[in-house]
């Protein structure tokens, strides 16, 4: 199957601060999908990216697909306490499978 | 529209013992699929389903392992005879034909003593 890994695992961000979380295969992917899991919680779909070189913006969280669809990034901006959870990228292979990474879990000091 | 149902939301098992966990999809949706994750780690597929039929079962254990989603009622992941390492939660989602998301449901956290 299509495994992804992600980096980092673990992500301490000062709030209001930039980071960015990857998501790398060593095969080329026909999709990724990010989700976001709260602490408690469950997971929700943020984004699908579909097309090589690919960028989707949602407020703060930028997303991208590589040129050679081998990996994508998650980029948050200004960084605050709401942005607290695991972040999870997802290829969806056929039979609408998802394939989970390993996630990066963020935490946000104050 | 209501979110994916599960219940319970937590089960306590002792070994041994079955464990039900029930799902009931978005209305309009056809497409179940199960997820276990375990503490700190990212979710894995265990099956999907749709109305009456299991479409891929790959990730599920051969043994004591079993989905259905019958015609009426909700899909349920059973598993039987109950192990310290089957602790874990237990994820359903669902989504509609011809979309690529899928809306999971609150869990349901398994605990076997």
């Amino acid at each position: 199957g299509q495994q992804v890994m992600q980096i980092p695992q673990y992500q301490h961000v000062q709030e209001g601060e930039d980071f960015t979380t990857y998501c790398n295969s060593s095969t080329t992917l026909s999709n990724i999908q990010w989700y976001k899991q709260r602490p408690g919680g469950h997971p929700v779909f943020l984004i699908q990216l579909v097309k090589s070189g690919e960028v989707k913006k949602q407020k703060r969280l930028t997303f991208q697909f590589g040129e050679a669809k081998k990996n994508s990034s998650l980029h948050i901006t200004a960084t605050q306490t709401t942005d607290v959870g695991t972040y999870f990228c997802a290829p969806k292979a056929a039979g609408n499978k998802l394939t989970f990474g390993g996630g990066t879990r963020v935490l946000v000091k104050p | 529209n209501a979110g994916v149902m599960q219940n319970p939301r937590h089960l306590v098992r002792r070994r041994g013992q079955e464990a039900r966990l029930r799902c009931s999809p978005m209305k309009g949706h056809s497409h179940v699929y199960w997820y276990r994750q375990l503490p700190e780690e990212g979710l894995k597929f265990m099956v999907y389903l749709q109305k009456e039929n299991i479409i891929d079962e790959s990730g599920m254990p051969k043994e004591r392992f079993s989905a259905e989603f019958p015609k009426e009622g909700p899909s349920i992941l059973r598993i039987q005879q109950v192990v310290r390492g089957d602790s874990a939660a237990y994820f359903c989602a669902s989504s509609p034909d011809g979309a690529y998301e899928q809306y999971f449901g609150p869990g349901t956290r398994l605990t076997v003593t």
